[in-house]
């Protein structure tokens, strides 16, 4: 079974400071791995995602995230936070493939202050 | 133009009606899923359908029956509304040889 684990459901920063938003993944098979944005009463928006190769991911808006095997992670960085950066930020993870369903997250809101 | 379109966007009506959401995607994709958001923005799939045939059919009451009349629609049909049915809805579609789901806009159902 696959699980996905959001350290955190509200984070707040100061806008210029680093963003980090932390994912934990459970996986019996190699993970494909995802974060997704949802700004207010909007559907969910791709920022980046890992599927083979690469484990340091660059993504929309200036995010990135590294997959890390050994500490079953997926983290969100953003060097430097910006107003419209404040959202709902859903990690997920699926096993690839025809069935393919993503297994979400609890999200992680994110607050940008002044 | 809007990839994965959703109607309506807000759905409010008294327990015990039968209403139904629609879904439709001009990506070409073969894959189309139906997930469940409630108040607390939890995210859980319901159904997937993959060239009109159903793929995943998650642990869902029977109220809830899926409809695919072709690859670029996917509707969902809610008999009996309950109060704890209130969620957002979300559609998403995803081609093959990508793994990248495709999210609409949702549709935010309120049961009285």
């Amino acid at each position: 079974a696959q699980s996905v684990t959001q350290l955190g459901s509200h984070v707040s920063v100061s806008e210029g400071a680093l963003v980090l938003l932390r994912c934990n993944y459970s996986s019996s098979v190699p993970p494909y791995l995802f974060w997704y944005v949802q700004y207010p009463n909007q559907g969910l928006q791709l920022l980046l995602k890992y599927t083979t190769g690469a484990t340091l991911v660059k993504g929309i808006n200036g995010f990135e995230a590294e997959f890390k095997k050994s500490e079953t992670s997926f983290h969100l960085t953003k060097p430097s936070a910006h107003m419209s950066d404040a959202a709902e930020y859903f990690c997920a993870v699926s096993r690839g493939g025809a069935t393919n369903k993503l297994i979400f997250g609890t999200g992680t809101l994110l607050a940008v202050q002044p | 133009d809007t990839a994965v379109s959703q109607t309506p966007k807000y759905l409010v009506t008294q327990m015990g009606n039968d209403k139904s959401i629609k879904c439709e995607q001009n990506l070409g994709h073969d894959t189309m899923y139906w997930y469940k958001q409630d108040s607390k923005k939890f995210l859980k799939i319901m159904f997937s359908y993959n060239n009109k045939e159903l793929i995943i059919n998650e642990t869902v009451p029977n109220r809830f029956s899926p409809k695919s009349p072709d690859k670029a629609h996917l509707n969902l049909h809610i008999n009996s509304l309950e109060l704890g049915d209130s969620a957002v809805y979300f559609c998403a579609s995803k081609g093959g040889g990508t793994d990248t789901q495709y999210f609409g806009p949702g549709t935010r159902l309120t049961v009285l």
